[in-house]
């Protein structure tokens, strides 16, 4: 069993409309959370860190629950260009190893 | 704004081979990592540096060595390459202060074993 979960999707999308889904993680202890997206076998860009109070950073909201143990991700306004595989990270230490989820994939369509 | 750097971007070799691949961490950065996604697969983490010493280790396997040089780039150093080596190798680096470790990763380097 991974230590990161994730839906594989794929999420088909309407343009415009909004999109959520979630991962979970298996090590309370975790400290880092993050979420990445990935293209085509490119590298995985940093889409946004999450935190305990939750963030926003424009189109795109990130929740935490530790003591679900899971964090999420919102999508408004999709467009075309969000279509990706967004990756669920977790750290478990200090040193920032990351642990990724297998990814999630959405597909924004017109 | 800089980048982490990775050279060669793709690389063929035989196998029994070996390979050297190359990483610059984006300036200022004092942690080097190192990621191995294969196909269809999350990246596994390999290897990490912090102040050019190594701080944790991975899924290496023992025929793989890295190390950080004083300007802070690393070297993944491959050998006796097997088929199943063939993967895409990730570097990130991050800046180690504050509670949150932001990794940013390199265009990868394609290694391909025949």
């Amino acid at each position: 069993r991974k230590e990161v979960e994730q839906d594989p999707g794929p999420f088909n999308v309407p343009e415009g409309a909004t999109v959520a889904f979630n991962c979970t993680y298996s090590n309370s202890a975790s400290q880092s959370f993050f979420w990445y997206r990935q293209d085509c076998r490119k590298e995985p860009k940093l889409l946004m860190s999450v935190y305990s109070s939750g963030n926003e950073d424009g189109r795109f909201t990130a929740q935490l629950n530790r003591a679900s143990q899971y964090i999420s991700l919102l999508i408004r306004d999709s467009k075309l260009s969000d279509s990706a595989t967004y990756l669920c990270v977790v750290t478990g230490d200090s040193w920032g190893k990351l642990q990724f989820g297998a990814g999630t994939q959405v597909v924004v369509t017109p | 704004a800089a980048g982490v750097i990775q050279s060669p971007r793709h690389l063929i070799k035989e196998k029994r081979e070996t390979a050297t691949l190359k990483c610059y961490p984006i300036p200022r950065h004092d942690t080097v990592y190192w990621y191995q996604q294969g196909p269809g697969q999350d990246p596994q983490f390999l290897i990490s540096f912090y102040e050019k010493m190594q701080s944790d280790k991975g899924s290496i396997p023992d025929r793989f060595s890295a190390q950080q040089f004083s300007d802070y780039h690393s070297e993944l150093n491959m050998s006796s390459l097997e088929l199943g080596d063939s993967a895409l190798y990730f570097c990130a680096s991050s800046l180690k202060q504050g509670r949150v470790l932001e990794q940013y990763f390199g265009p990868g380097t394609r290694l391909t074993v025949t």
